[in-house]
């Protein structure tokens, strides 16, 4: 059961063009959120990240969007430029992840290869 | 500052043996956690260190896995047993102190082949 999902495998943009990344999730409990970003034979590397309460984070270049009621989520990068070139995940954090506790079990889409182009 | 590192990079072993990855999380994290990324998915959730316990162990896939960290630095995870199906990218990351806000920093991961 995918609790976190990137529909999109892939995502091709110019350089200096608007990336928007599309990431939706199914459990409710979720209350904080992320964008990593990976480049090939590296670990994740934390970008940015939203909680419930807000709408919108904005640093840099980077934009994420929260919609809870449609529990989406998307990133925003402006202007795009070729070392952005990377997998992205989204990944989210339940309330609740056992006992009443909250620790930082991160819960990741399957990624989106973004390609800019020069 | 060092970031986290994984030893070693690259594992291949045949169906069947053991095999320990090791991590090493950034100086004064006492929260550490694994993730193990199959190809074309997202990392997936293993084990929560908080210290030296393990504080949620929810993720393991079953009784072959097993991790610590007896000092509340390094981590060792361990698989007994190795199926084919075992084989993907192993991610440690450590925090701070655990909270949801810390960001989480990943070592490189250590990629295992069963053959």
């Amino acid at each position: 059961d995918q609790q976190v999902k990137q529909n999109s495998p892939s995502l091709s943009v110019q350089e200096g063009r608007i990336s928007i990344l599309n990431c939706d999730y199914t459990n409710s409990m979720f209350d904080y959120f992320l964008w990593y970003k990976k480049y090939p034979a590296e670990g994740p590397t934390f970008l940015i990240s939203i909680s419930s309460i807000k709408d919108k984070n904005e640093d840099g270049r980077f934009t994420v969007f929260l919609n809870k009621s449609a529990k989406h989520l998307s990133l925003h990068i402006v202007p795009s430029q070729p070392g952005d070139s990377a997998v992205y995940f989204c990944a989210a954090i339940a309330i609740d992840n056992a006992g009443g506790t909250s620790y930082g079990k991160l819960t990741f889409g399957q990624g989106t290869i973004l390609t800019v182009h020069p | 500052g060092a970031g986290v590192s994984q030893t070693p990079s690259n594992k291949v072993t045949e169906k069947g043996k053991y095999v320990e990855l090791r991590c090493d999380p950034i100086s004064g994290h006492t929260a550490l956690y694994w993730y193990r990324q199959s190809l074309g998915q997202g990392p997936e959730f293993l084990i929560y260190f908080q210290g030296t316990g393990a504080a949620d162990d929810s993720g393991l896939p079953n009784d072959r896995f097993f991790a610590v960290r007896p000092e509340g630095s390094v981590s060792t995870l361990k698989i007994q047993r190795t199926e084919r199906g075992d084989s993907a990218v192993y991610l440690c990351a450590s925090s701070q102190a655990g909270w949801t806000t810390d960001t989480q920093y990943f070592g490189p991961g250590t990629r295992l082949t069963v053959l």
